[in-house]
């Protein structure tokens, strides 16, 4: 069965960086497009970016452009996404949900990772 | 960016009672490119619908999704106690992704 496995959650000052992983099992870890998305304390849901497993290619949401980093390591099915500069603002559930196949179109996310709290505080 | 403004906010309805959830989209929605979520407080959220309209694998056929364009709608025909939670509506058609506000479905 399908599984996506989230990194625990993290503590970080601001001005520091977090890195978030998420390993999946169950399918052909290339096959499919990620998508993260993030929900702040009692907000809605916010796309942060996708990532392609086969090629690495990403793309970003704009407010997040030269913060946010999504990489790959296709020996342990796992991506990474790492934020920034954390701001106060950053603080939220990160989540990773698998996307449509890669080269097709994005997909909705059909399968979700169980989220990452991610606390910015001094 | 497409901005999705789904209608109502909250929705009062009992067990039993029919849901119709809306979602509009500020242009149109590339190749009906349109998924509805459900999300239940501490958990992620789950796929119902994706393709405007295309039931997700498990998901009872009390769910429905229709429209296309700008104009989308999620149908619960009948409420059942598990179904009280929010929804959320998502575009992917179109860089960047975006979802809904959500529409929360209360317990009247």
């Amino acid at each position: 069965q399908v599984q996506l496995v989230q990194s625990g959650a993290e503590v970080k000052k601001p001005g520091a960086s977090v890195k978030v992983s998420c390993k999946a099992s169950g399918y052909t870890f290339s096959n499919y497009y990620m998508h993260w998305v993030r929900q702040a304390p009692g907000q809605g849901l916010e796309w942060v970016g996708i990532i392609n497993p086969t090629t690495g290619n990403t793309v970003y949401a704009q407010k997040l452009q030269g913060r946010v980093t999504m990489t790959r390591d296709t020996s342990t099915s796992t991506v990474y996404m790492e934020l920034s500069s954390l701001r106060f603002e950053d603080t939220a559930v990160y989540s990773c949900a698998r996307g449509g196949v890669s080269g097709s179109n994005w997909g909705a996310g059909d399968y979700w990772g169980q989220g990452t709290l991610v606390t910015v505080s001094s | 960016e497409i901005v999705l403004t789904q209608s109502p906010g909250t929705l009062s309805l009992s067990p039993g009672e029919r849901a119709t959830l809306s979602c509009r989209a500020s242009q149109s929605v590339s190749s009906s490119k349109l998924a509805w979520h459900q999300q239940k407080p501490g958990q992620a959220p789950r796929l119902l619908i994706y393709d405007a309209s295309s039931r997700a694998t498990g998901i009872p056929d009390r769910f429905s999704g229709s429209g296309s364009g700008t104009d989308f709608t999620l149908t619960i025909s009948r409420l059942e106690p598990e179904d009280f939670a929010v929804y959320y509506c998502q575009q992917y058609g179109t860089s960047p992704v975006t979802f809904g506000q959500g529409t929360k479905v209360e317990i009247k």
